[in-house]
């Protein structure tokens, strides 16, 4: 069974930085590109970053672009978003999720459950 | 960048009702375009991508259709399991936008 297990949320001041990680389990991880998903709560989806099989090609949204960063671990199966200068509007839920390609912009066909972040003073 | 648009963003409809939700993108798409059900408290499911490829195990009652820069989901009898908002993304290039969701309630 593919799981997604998201964890690294916690409440963080306003300028603070947080490293986000998500453990995949159930399938060949450096087969799959990966993503990051958030949510605000009570409102609708926001792509957040993109990282293909390897590492060596990433993207991210404009609202974060600059302040965070994403990686992976293959040998840990591990997916992580270094997120810095945060800002209160980065509060959301942030999702891990999994493409359908090593390489290319597919769509998301499995989605953790999420770890909530709080920026707050 | 690529805005992408979804009307209505809530609606109401009887058990059994035809629904159609509407995602236009600012720029054409191709058919890089799929849609997420996201029920109350839980996680987005892919329901159907390309435009309208059904996911495995997802009910009949849904397809998805459209090119270029309008794509629409249908619900073709609503059932009160299918209360969920629904996303629309695109994923040709980046930014890979979200819809803004339509949240579907039941009459």
């Amino acid at each position: 069974e593919v799981q997604l297990v998201e964890s690294g949320g916690v409440v963080v001041q306003p300028g603070g930085s947080l490293r986000l990680t998500c453990a995949a389990s159930g399938f060949t991880f450096d087969d799959y590109a990966m993503y990051w998903v958030r949510q605000t709560p009570g409102k609708g989806l926001e792509w957040v970053s993109f990282i293909t099989w390897d590492g060596g090609i990433t993207h991210f949204g404009d609202s974060v672009k600059g302040r965070f960063t994403t990686s992976r671990d293959n040998g840990k199966s591990s997916l992580y978003l270094q997120m810095n200068n945060l800002r209160d509007e980065d509060t959301a839920l942030y999702y891990c999720a999994r493409g359908t390609s090593a390489h290319a912009f597919t769509y998301c066909d499995c989605w953790g459950q999420g770890t909530l972040v709080t920026v707050s003073s | 960048d690529i805005q992408m648009t979804q009307s209505p963003s809530s609606l109401s409809a009887s058990v059994g009702d035809r629904v159609t939700i509407t995602c236009r993108a600012s720029q054409v798409t191709k058919n890089f375009l799929a849609w997420y059900q996201q029920k109350p408290g839980e996680v987005p499911k892919l329901l159907i991508y390309d435009t309208s490829t059904l996911r495995s195990g997802v009910p009949s009652r849904f397809s998805g259709s459209g090119s270029g820069t309008d794509f629409t989901l249908t619900i073709s009898s609503l059932q009160p399991e299918d209360v969920a908002t629904y996303y629309c993304q695109k994923y040709n290039s980046v930014p890979l936008t979200f819809g803004g969701g339509t949240k579907v309630e039941i009459k």
